[in-house]
């Protein structure tokens, strides 16, 4: 159980065109779920915290309008990447908090992570 | 505001070899532990956690952890370590009971398990 997919897993885009990131829980729902940027060889950096039904909550130094979240349903959260360029190319993690589990609701359950190149 | 130091960036080690990886915290409120560990490629899966009750925890294949409250540590140990376990591990923390579950991460210790 507590299975989180991404789609895609790998993206290649060009520089000033925008890009979906899919994020889906599929055995459980999902009220909390967070979106992760790893660059190579680095620890993830939060980027923000996205609540079903509502907006998302970003951390310091991350641009809202850059990086659109909807968290439309207990099951699904998507990141759109807009305007990409080649400074946005890193691995995008999301995660989902359980909320019902066995886990408990303080465990994260890590996506495969999508790995998006602007060119 | 929490941090987490894995003092380590690369472990290598043979295989058959015990294995320890050093994981330090600080916070001002307690906090949940976890270990999180990465293979190439791919995206984090949970190792163990540490919420309430024994301080050692275990993991199904062979990994333990244990919290040290007066350290604030929670250092990852293997006894005797196999090929597939080369990847990524992270120490990761969250606020109890608040905070919105959010995790901070340490940076990394590379495990690198050779014949």
């Amino acid at each position: 159980g507590a299975v989180v997919s991404q789609h895609p897993s790998r993206v290649i885009c060009k520089s000033g065109t925008s890009v979906k990131i899919e994020c889906r829980s599929l055995d459980f729902q999902a009220t909390t779920m967070f979106w992760y940027r790893q660059f190579p060889k680095q620890s993830l950096m939060l980027m923000a915290t996205s609540n079903e039904g509502s907006k998302a909550t970003y951390e310091q130094g991350v641009e809202k309008d850059k990086f659109l979240i909807n968290h439309a349903s207990l099951t699904l959260s998507t990141l759109t990447v807009t305007s990409a360029h080649p400074e946005d190319s890193s691995f995008y993690i999301c995660s989902a908090r359980s909320s019902g589990l066995a886990g408990g609701t303080d465990t994260q359950y890590f996506g495969p992570g999508t790995r998006l190149t602007v060119l | 505001a929490q941090s987490v130091t894995q003092l380590d960036s690369q472990v290598p080690v043979f295989e058959e070899a015990p294995v320890e990886l050093r994981c330090n915290y600080s916070s001002s409120v307690s906090v949940y532990l976890f270990w999180y560990v990465q293979y190439p490629n791919q995206g984090l899966q949970l190792l163990l956690k540490y919420l309430s009750g024994s301080t050692l925890v275990e993991s199904i294949n062979g990994f333990e952890a244990e919290f040290n409250k007066s350290q604030t540590s929670f250092h990852l140990r293997k006894p005797s370590v196999h090929i597939s376990d080369t990847a990524e591990y992270f120490c990761a923390v969250s606020p109890r009971g608040g905070g919105g579950n959010k995790l901070t991460f340490g940076t990394g210790t590379q495990l690198k398990v050779e014949l």
